[in-house]
């Protein structure tokens, strides 16, 4: 298996525009997750689904911030208009939830800067 | 909060000594991770234990767990130039993220 993937791996941006990243999990798994990593806050989860459903968006920051999967292989998050705030690198992580919460497997990582 | 808080938040230490690093949570749990992420990758799952396990081994690692105290370790002995890296741990209950602790190992 390839592992989680996302793409694009870096990307830059202008103040305003819109940004979609985009993230295939592994194959099987029924759970995926988006986190935001930065230096000043660190890692924090976006959202996540579980069965293509989201479960739990309460770390989306605002409605700028969109999240999609619309089926059980490709899922998007989308920024719209993008801030200079909004530089961070992006990960997906993708698990086979059972009753709990077991092993994230995670990408390799959007670096996302907004000039 | 549901998120593992580590401590400490950095830790330097010469090659070969051991590395400990905590984890403290704050409601109950079925099982508590741990996480290792390199410059610039994503997290690398290391271990879980579960809540009815008091320690647990897996090559130059060992974790404990002491539900009663809410607290993990995480230790790695004799540790290389390569275990350089920020550790993460999470519960079961929303898999999120403290700060991690920075290791970094001096050759």
């Amino acid at each position: 298996d390839a592992g989680v993937i996302q793409s694009p791996r870096h990307e830059v941006t202008e103040m305003g525009q819109e940004v979609t990243l985009r993230c295939k999990p592994i194959s099987g798994h029924n759970s995926l997750f988006w986190y935001r990593q930065t230096m000043m806050r660190g890692l924090e989860l976006l959202i996540y689904f579980n069965n293509n459903v989201p479960i739990d968006d309460s770390g989306m920051p605002e409605d700028r911030f969109s999240a999609k999967m619309p089926n059980a292989s490709f899922s998007t998050l989308k920024i719209q208009p993008s801030e200079p705030r909004d530089s961070a690198v992006y990960f997906c992580a993708s698990s086979a939830q059972g009753r709990r919460w077991t092993e994230q497997f995670f990408g390799p990582g959007t670096r996302l800067t907004v000039l | 909060s549901q998120q593992g808080e580590e401590d400490p938040q950095a830790l330097s230490i010469q090659e070969g000594e051991n590395a400990t690093m905590n984890c403290s949570y704050k409601t109950s749990i079925n099982n508590l991770q741990w996480y290792r992420q390199n410059s610039g990758r994503g997290l690398v799952h290391l271990i879980l234990i579960r809540s009815n396990e008091r320690e647990k081994h897996s090559g130059r690692l060992r974790v404990t767990l002491d539900t009663s105290k809410k607290s993990s370790s995480l230790l790695i002995t004799a540790s290389r130039a390569a275990d350089t890296a920020s550790y993460f741990c999470a519960t079961d209950l929303g898999m999120r993220f403290g700060a991690g602790t920075r290791l970094t190992v001096k050759p």
